[in-house]
């Protein structure tokens, strides 16, 4: 049972343009939600992430949005840049409960082409 | 900047045989968790540990898995007879509050 859905496995994208990658959860406990970048042969690496009293959050080029009721999220690059090519992770958790593993979608491959 | 460092990088044994795979966590996080992703999949949650027990395991952390925090700086996976489906990347993460920091991972490798 996939409690966090990453439904597009790849995404290519033009330096300087948008990306803007999705994922949807069904569990309605989780309440706190990030996104990872992940290197090959790296861990994954925290990007930004959102609680559920907000809808977005921005750390420079990183936003987040979240839309409760439709159980979904979104990461928006912006300009995307050839270093952001990665896989992205999304991953919820239960806020309240502090040492809940997160749980990870399968993740997107994101290609930014100079 | 404080990170969580993973020894070794890579480790190659041969089915059957016990490894021990080892994690120095951040030194002022509380809870301390195990992932792995085999190749081309996802990264899956195996257990979490917190005030020197397990607090959380998944299906896949049966009783061929144990962790251990032996001297309150290192978190130890023993793996004790690895089959070669466990042949896998590992991560060490650990966390204060709400975000996760892992480290660089262990591949393993059962042959």
């Amino acid at each position: 049972d996939q409690q966090v859905k990453q439904n597009s496995p790849s995404l290519s994208v033009q330096e300087g343009r948008i990306s803007i990658l999705n994922c949807d959860y069904t569990n309605s406990m989780f309440d706190y939600f990030l996104w990872y970048k992940k290197y090959p042969a790296e861990g994954p690496t925290f990007l930004i992430s959102i609680s559920s009293i907000k809808d977005k959050n921005e750390d420079g080029r990183f936003t987040v949005f979240l839309n409760k009721s439709a159980k979904h999220l979104s990461l928006h690059i912006v300009p995307s840049q050839p270093g952001d090519s990665a896989v992205y992770f999304c991953a919820a958790s239960p806020l309240n409960q502090a040492g809940t593993a997160l749980i990870f979608g399968k993740g997107t491959t994101l290609s930014v082409s100079s | 900047e404080p990170e969580v460092t993973q020894t070794p990088s890579h480790q190659v044994t041969q089915m059957g045989q016990e490894v021990i795979l080892r994690c120095v966590p951040i030194s002022n996080h509380l809870y301390f968790y195990w992932y792995r992703q085999i190749l081309g999949q996802k990264v899956e949650f195996l257990v979490s540990f917190y005030n020197n027990e397990i607090s959380e395991k998944s299906e896949i952390f049966d009783d061929q898995f144990s962790v251990e925090r032996p001297d309150g700086s290192n978190f130890t996976l023993k793996i004790r007879s690895t089959k070669l489906e466990d042949s896998a990347m590992y991560f060490c993460a650990s966390k204060v509050n709400t975000e996760a920091f892992f480290g660089q991972g262990t591949r393993l490798t059962v042959v």
